[in-house]
């Protein structure tokens, strides 16, 4: 069975910090890997997406993630984080061969103004 | 207004008693999933359906049931035998097919009295 790994519970930065939040995937086959975000009383979210291609993908609000098949990782950046970027971040993975996410733990990521 | 609604927001069950989640879409979709979210854990798949009078289990069903009358509606019963309630419950709904994008609901608490 696939799992993800997400190594980092809480993160807390100051703005203008960069971000990089890890994920790593255990499945050897083709993947499709996605970051979720699920700011404050909101509705969880689709932050990005890689199906295949250009393996460093941007996505909305300045994130972007690179996947690198060698290391089974998908993380996920921001240059400057800003206090809006408060909100818990998910990687999932599905492996191709059916329409089921695999959820990493989450990371909590609090940024002080 | 297209999208996930789930309710209630908030919802408290007593021992031996079965309480059932709505999770109503509008997006036409054929792939429905619910999933209970746990500090700490991610998102982990209960059930989930990808067309109607169809569903499978996923990681975490004992306990748990769904029905499936109708492409928009999943409605997800915790029963009593569900001896661990007390989470967040997050419906999902999706095209079908491996490079879905999966779009979720606010969300229902479960609270055990």
């Amino acid at each position: 069975a696939q799992s993800v790994s997400q190594h980092n519970h809480h993160v807390i930065l100051s703005e203008a910090a960069s971000l990089e939040l890890g994920c790593n995937y255990s499945y050897g086959g083709t993947v499709n890997l996605f970051w979720y975000v699920q700011y404050p009383g909101q509705h969880l979210q689709l932050l990005l997406k890689y199906f295949s291609g250009d393996p460093l993908v941007k996505g909305i609000k300045g994130f972007e993630a690179e996947f690198i098949k060698s290391k089974f990782s998908f993380n996920l950046r921001k240059p400057s984080v800003q206090w809006s970027d408060t909100a818990e971040y998910f990687c999932a993975v599905n492996n191709n061969a059916g329409n089921m996410l695999t959820f990493g733990g989450g990371t909590r990521l609090m940024v002080k103004p | 207004d297209g999208g996930i609604t789930q309710s209630p927001k908030y919802l408290f069950r007593k021992e031996g008693q079965n309480v059932t989640l709505s999770c109503e879409q509008n997006l036409n979709h054929d792939a429905m999933y619910w999933y209970r979210q746990d500090p700490g854990q991610g998102l982990r798949l209960i059930y989930y359906s990808q067309i109607v009078n169809d569903f499978q289990k996923g990681d975490i069903a004992e306990g748990y049931s769904v029905s499936r009358e109708k492409k928009e509606s999943f409605p997800l019963t915790v029963t009593s035998a569900q001896k661990n309630p007390t989470a967040f419950y997050l419906c999902a709904s999706s095209i079908a097919g491996t490079k879905n994008i999966q779009y979720f609901g606010a969300g229902t608490r479960l609270s055990v009295l």
